[in-house]
């Protein structure tokens, strides 16, 4: 299995909903990552997590919670999100071995806050 | 600021012509430069990378140039196909960063038939 897997492709959320991202990997990488991409942009990362520790907080409002239950999944709970936060969210992982940073991607959650 | 800096934003090849994108950065700690390609809809998904001991890295119709003393570096896609048609991402990383990726703006490439 060399996939990310992303559920639900599609989301369509009221400002005061709450609502979760599910993020899943069985290539027994170590680190995995929330990124945030609006259109024609980059990907702006959000959050790291290694070895199921949250290593990296890229300032992300607290109306989004990443956790991680275990090595294979990642989760991103979201709660009174405004219009702007409406984007595509990526999942990644890798294995953080010294010198490889090679990133598996998953296709995305099309999020919409209406 | 925007470590890594890609150019063109966009790029029209016919098929069967050379696309050349390239990037440069600043940061001298950067270790890792990969490339990606997305597609409308889809993930970014790795293409080829390139660490700065080695000066050209070849994957089929992909070459990355890296040149270290300009810390430059840039994909040639040769024999371009319309299925190239994508926005492609430079990126860099280093150690001790948790794998975070820098990533350049991207490249709109179409490839006309």
């Amino acid at each position: 299995d060399t996939e990310v897997t992303q559920t639900p492709k599609h989301l369509v959320m009221g400002m005061t909903n709450k609502k979760s991202l599910k993020c899943e990997q069985h290539m027994g990488h170590r680190a995995m990552y929330w990124y945030k991409q609006k259109a024609k942009k980059p990907p702006e990362l959000m959050f790291v997590y290694s070895y199921e520790k949250l290593s990296i907080n890229e300032s992300v409002p607290s109306r989004f919670s990443p956790e991680c239950p275990n090595s294979s999944l990642l989760n991103l709970h979201l709660h009174a999100l405004q219009p702007e936060d409406s984007a595509l969210y990526l999942c990644a992982s890798s294995q953080p071995r010294e010198g490889n940073y090679g990133y598996t991607f998953g296709s995305g959650t099309r999020l919409t806050v209406v | 600021q925007q470590q890594v800096k890609q150019s063109p934003q966009s790029l029209i090849v016919q098929k069967g012509g050379i696309s050349i994108i390239n990037c440069a950065y600043e940061n001298t700690a950067f270790d890792y430069f990969p490339w990606y390609q997305q597609f409308p809809g889809k993930g970014p998904a790795l293409l080829i990378a390139i660490r700065p001991d080695v000066s050209e890295k070849k994957e089929g119709r992909f070459t990355i140039s890296f040149n270290k003393s300009a810390k430059q570096f840039s994909l040639h896609i040769m024999d371009s196909q319309p299925g190239d048609s994508a926005t492609y991402f430079c990126a860099a990383s280093k150690q001790g960063s948790w794998g975070k990726l820098q990533f350049g703006a991207g490249t709109q490439v179409v490839v006309t038939p």
